[in-house]
């Protein structure tokens, strides 16, 4: 049972391009979570999706950013226009439905390193 | 708004001491709490899943405590080793499918 995949593993882009980060769940989750880490900065939550809904934006910013998690296929963030600011590592969670304790546990990919130049 | 502080947030210790994280939440309400380990450049490793009923859970060296009512929970790790050199996360969650809030983490060195 793969784990939650993340790609590209590095992507560096210029600023005014767009930056497409990709997540694919592990098997039998249907839950995605995308988080922010800032160098030298805690992990932040941005975005909560469950297949073609979108849960919890409270941490997305409201310009720019974008989320999608399609009836097939891996969840995408989608970052317009990107500016220096965006350089950051940028990790995606994935967990079964709640509730339930066994169901509870996120698990976390490998994340992907946004560069600005 | 859930707050979350780790402290202290960098340790360094001799190989064989016993590791003490402690992890403190202002929004007592919590329904559980994920520690993670996380390697430079890597993702996070979840560690121990506690959840808002239990008083602690363990796994091998590492032994989890949760006192909700302060909003406390401590991270144990017995005869530590230079292989847990990582940073420690600690996530409460405010509900079931909830998001996780992060503190910012203890940094541990384990020397040989």
């Amino acid at each position: 049972n793969a784990g939650v995949m993340q790609n590209p593993r590095h992507l560096v882009r210029r600023r005014g391009q767009e930056a497409r980060l990709r997540c694919s769940p592990m098997k039998g989750h249907s839950h995605v979570y995308w988080y922010r880490q800032l160098p030298e900065e805690g992990l932040k939550f941005m975005v909560y999706l469950q297949k073609e809904n979108i849960i919890d934006e409270s941490g997305m910013p409201k310009e720019r950013f974008s989320a999608e998690f399609p009836k097939e296929g891996p969840s995408i963030l989608r970052i317009q226009q990107v500016v220096r600011g965006d350089s950051a590592a940028y990790f995606c969670a994935s967990s079964r439905p709640p509730p339930g304790p066994t169901n509870e546990k996120l698990f976390f990919g490998s994340g992907t390193q946004l560069s600005v130049l | 708004k859930q707050e979350v502080t780790q402290i202290p947030a960098a340790l360094s210790v001799p190989e064989g001491e016993n590791l003490v994280l402690n992890c403190s939440f202002t929004d007592s309400a919590i329904y559980n709490l994920q520690w993670f380990r996380q390697d430079p450049g890597k993702g996070l490793t979840s560690l121990l899943l506690i959840q808002s009923s239990q008083r602690e859970q363990t796994s091998g060296r590492l032994n989890a405590s949760l006192d909700k009512s302060s909003g406390r929970s401590t991270l144990y790790i017995a005869a530590s080793q230079p292989g847990d050199s990582a940073t420690y996360l600690c996530a409460p969650r405010k509900a079931a499918g909830n998001k996780l809030t992060f503190g910012g983490g203890t940094r541990v060195l384990v020397k040989p």
